[in-house]
């Protein structure tokens, strides 16, 4: 069964800190991977999404992940956050056959000191 | 700006009362997830329609939850009776129905059962 595991259910930073957040994945065939931001108070967006080639994958707002096949992993990155990217994080995955359905981690909430 | 309409925003409802919530997605997406959010359990998939039919509804209570897709342009999710564990934000989101699609979420509905 697919199932997504993100590690760190809180997580504070001052500005300007580097960030990763982790992600873990159980499924039994190739994925797509997604990461998700939800601001306070608002819906998901998407903040990137790795479908194949480069498993360096670079999102908006500075943020990148990357794709380790060997570790089903896809941490998300950024080198240097900013206040405004206090939000929860969302990793997600869904097979790559037509029916799968999209399923997320439990969320990190990320909370940025000014 | 194509978007995920959600109606309504917020529902407040007494304990044993019937709540639909609507969703219309975006023009042209063929796939529909319903989604709820709580603290505990972070995002959980109840249900999801390919082209109007349910392709998997295994995440949602059946004995008083249903999900249903009238046309191409509603979807529904009624609670019948509501009890107070259903508090939480439930999301729609739509998508391209190809193996690379990621979903499009609507702003939420809010529902407080007291």
């Amino acid at each position: 069964a697919q199932s997504v595991s993100q590690h760190n259910h809180h997580v504070i930073l001052s500005e300007a800190a580097s960030l990763e957040l982790g992600c873990n994945y159980s499924y039994g065939g190739t994925v797509n991977l997604f990461w998700y931001v939800q601001y306070p108070g608002q819906h998901l967006q998407l903040l990137l999404k790795y479908f194949s080639g480069d498993p360096l994958v670079k999102g908006i707002k500075g943020f990148e992940a990357e794709f380790i096949k060997s570790k089903f992993s896809f941490n998300l990155r950024k080198p240097s956050v900013q206040w405004s990217d206090t939000a929860e994080y969302f990793c997600a995955v869904k097979g790559v056959n037509r029916d799968d359905k999209i399923i997320f981690g439990k969320g990190t909430r990320l909370h940025i000191l000014p | 700006d194509a978007r995920v309409t959600q109606t309504p925003r917020d529902k407040v409802t007494e304990m044993g009362q019937e709540v639909t919530m609507r969703c219309q997605p975006i023009l042209g997406h063929n796939t529909v997830f319903w989604y709820r959010q709580t603290m505990m359990q972070g995002l959980e998939l109840l249900a999801y329609f390919r082209n109007r039919a349910p392709l998997d509804d295994s995440g949602m209570p059946k004995d008083r939850f249903s999900a249903e897709m009238p046309d191409a342009t509603l979807a529904t999710l009624k609670i019948q009776p509501s009890e107070p564990r259903d508090s939480a934000v439930y999301f729609c989101a739509s998508g391209f129905g190809t193996p690379d699609t990621e979903a499009f979420f609507g702003q939420g509905t809010r529902l407080t059962v007291v």
